[in-house]
């Protein structure tokens, strides 16, 4: 039962071109959303998360979307950069209970 | 950084054999969890600790235990390897459940 879901494996973009990263979940009932990038060999590393009482959290060349009515929210890196280039994770969590994870998206950014 | 490290970073071993992996922290977090990756699957949790000698079940915690003894260490024990346990294992930390986690660099395991 996977209750996020990262529907793409793979985007490769142009570098300083915008990178959508896509996110689905299913349980309603969840408040908080989060991103995480992963390079290989490292452990994630939180990049920006959101609440469910916002629709939109910008950091810098980040900034994430969250549709409630879709269950969807996004990841945006403008401009993207080469060094952006790294497997995304979409996480999700209801109040005090666990987090639950999509199943990536590889991000790849050519110069 | 939460300081967060993790052993062994690789590890080998065959099946049916005992496997402990090892996590420790320096930031003093509350929570302690092991998570496995795997393609296709994301990372998903096999136990969590909210404090010394409290642990709980995560989403796929069957062929697992864990223990913690003291505030900064974390112990995830395969009590018989298969070979189904094969993936990346990482330990993470957090403040509190539902908020972002700090993750240690992974421990791959390779069970044969």
């Amino acid at each position: 039962d996977q209750q996020v879901k990262q529907n793409s494996p793979s985007l490769s973009v142009q570098e300083g071109r915008i990178s959508i990263l896509n996110c689905d979940y299913t349980n309603s009932m969840f408040d908080y959303f989060l991103w995480y990038k992963k390079y290989p060999a490292e452990g994630p590393t939180f990049l920006i998360s959101i609440s469910s009482i916002k629709d939109k959290n910008e950091d810098g060349r980040f900034t994430v979307f969250l549709n409630k009515s879709a269950k969807h929210l996004s990841l945006h890196i403008v401009p993207s950069q080469p060094g952006d280039s790294a497997v995304y994770f979409c996480a999700a969590s209801v109040e005090n209970n666990d987090m639950r994870f999509g199943a990536g998206t590889r991000l790849t950014v050519k110069p | 950084d939460a300081g967060i490290t993790q052993s062994p970073r690789h590890k080998v071993t065959e099946t049916g054999t005992p496997v402990t992996l090892r996590c420790h922290q320096t930031e003093n977090h509350r929570y302690m969890y092991w998570y496995r990756q795997d393609p296709g699957h994301g990372l998903r949790l096999i136990h969590y600790s909210y404090g010394v000698k409290d642990t709980d079940k995560g989403e796929v915690s069957d062929g697992y235990s864990v223990s913690r003894s003291k505030t900064e260490d974390f112990l995830l024990t395969l009590e018989s390897a298969t070979s189904s346990q094969t993936s990346v294992y990482f330990c993470a930390t957090g403040r509190d459940r539902d908020t972002e986690a700090f993750f240690g660099q992974g421990t791959r395991l390779t069970v044969v």
